[in-house]
């Protein structure tokens, strides 16, 4: 069954430091999603992605985040100087359209800032 | 603002002992109410979507349901392994964009 796969599973990083999480979506879906989830709360929304432009971001997408998609396979999002708060997991997802909220996920890139 | 609320927050169950979970929203711009199960240090995994009120979907001893204001998630004599927290999520037109808006899920522990 097709998946999504997401790299690393867990990263350790200093305070103002950048990071890359990277996630290989559905082959044939178009649309592609980061959403985070902090320890204990609720899964939050990020950006999403399509024809190798972003379509929508939340308030939380700020200019520290950006999001690309290097080649035809994988789909990134950089965190560019790392704060505490920004530790979390972050899932990846796909979809094969747009209005819909059946999204796939991906098990998730547990990123801890020290 | 658009909001989605999960209750209970934990449920306990003995196996074969139904039981509901009830996830209220108040969202503008709602295109359709979505459940997924997410088990420890995973994804999401996406069941159902209801599109509007009175429809129901059923897999296996999963049926959900959708009104004006609420879904619920029934589950019908229980197995261990339905052991998960429950995601409700609303696809919303919201602020401009499109999105997923998550409650904050209800864990559920099935035990022998």
């Amino acid at each position: 069954e097709p998946e999504v796969t997401q790299t690393p599973s867990h990263q350790v990083t200093q305070m103002g430091q950048e990071v890359i999480l990277r996630c290989v979506p559905i082959s044939n879906h178009l649309y592609f999603y980061w959403y985070r989830q902090i320890l204990g709360q609720k899964v939050e929304f990020l950006v999403s992605f399509y024809n190798n432009e972003i379509s929508e971001k939340s308030e939380i997408f700020d200019d520290q985040f950006s999001v690309e998609r290097p080649d035809g396979s994988n789909f990134t999002l950089k965190i560019r100087s790392t704060k505490l708060e920004d530790s979390a997991m972050y899932f990846c997802a796909s979809s094969g359209g747009r209005d819909t909220g059946e999204l796939f996920f991906g098990e998730g890139s547990r990123l801890t800032v020290l | 603002e658009d909001q989605v609320t999960q209750s209970p927050e934990a449920l306990r169950l003995q196996e074969g002992e139904s039981s509901s979970l009830n996830c209220s929203y108040t969202v503008s711009g709602l295109r359709g109410l979505f459940w997924y199960r997410q088990d420890p240090g995973k994804g999401p995994e996406f069941l159902f979507t209801l599109y509007s009120a009175g429809e129901e979907k059923e897999k296996e001893r999963l049926k959900a349901t959708l009104t004006k204001k609420e879904s619920f998630l029934h589950i019908t004599a229980p197995k261990p392994e339905d052991s998960a927290t429950y995601l409700c999520a609303a696809f919303s037109f919201s602020g401009g964009y499109n999105k997923l808006i998550f409650g904050a899920g209800t864990r559920l522990a099935v035990h022998p």
